[in-house]
């Protein structure tokens, strides 16, 4: 079956504890995003990677990490989480600028 | 920023009534999608459309794309309770290299 997943599904952490959202597709897809989505703000891009070592900013980069090691993998790294990134975080895979693909969410608080 | 801004906001509507989207966006582009977003979970794709047709049809959804005016529409024709749901459109584009949601169309559908 095709599809993203992203663990973990649920995050409670507290301020400046480093933490690592995985996502993992199956598709063999090229292109693959983190967005977040808070109230009133619509999906906001934070990271994207077009292929395997190669990765660029989206709209919100601020304060987050990626990186693209395997084709199937795109973990996000908070360094040092805030209270202003607690929000519902998704991963996205697609081939380039067609049909997206999303995980299930992860929602996340920040203490 | 954003690319896409749908419009309204909000609607409400009877079961069985037809429902029409508005997403208008800022820069040429590639291809327009749509994507449905049951409360809190991942966004499912609908239709996507390429800047070189006008209008699309899957089941009962009808969506038009006018590149002049920067805009598409989407339409729900006899709207069912389950219909209930956020609706995004998203854009992409080549020399932008990403795809840019819009805030989003809060859909109620009352049985």
């Amino acid at each position: 079956e095709a599809q993203v997943t992203q663990n973990p599904r649920y995050l409670i952490t507290v301020t400046g504890k480093k933490l690592t959202v995985t996502c993992s597709q199956n598709m063999n897809h090229e292109y693959m995003s983190w967005y977040r989505q808070d109230p009133g703000l619509g999906l906001r891009q934070i990271y994207y990677s077009m292929n395997v070592e190669v990765t660029d900013k989206g709209d919100v980069p601020e304060g987050y990490k990626v990186s693209r090691k395997e084709k199937r993998n795109f973990p996000l790294i908070l360094e040092s989480p805030s209270p202003n990134q607690t929000s519902l975080y998704f991963c996205a895979s697609s081939d380039r600028g067609e049909t997206q693909y999303f995980g299930p969410g992860t929602r996340l608080l920040v203490l | 920023s954003q690319q896409g801004e749908e419009d309204p906001q909000a609607l409400s509507i009877q079961e069985g009534e037809n429902a029409t989207m508005n997403c208008s966006y800022k820069t040429s582009i590639n291809n327009l999608q749509w994507y449905r977003q049951n409360s809190g979970r991942g966004l499912v794709h609908l239709i996507l459309i390429r800047s070189n047709e006008r209008e699309k049809h899957s089941g009962r959804l009808r969506v038009t794309l006018d590149t002049s005016k920067k805009s598409s529409s989407l339409l729900i024709t006899a709207s069912r309770a389950a219909d209930t749901a956020s609706y995004f459109c998203a854009t992409y584009s080549w020399g932008y290299q990403k795809v840019t949601f819009g805030t989003g169309t809060k859909l109620q559908v009352i049985p």
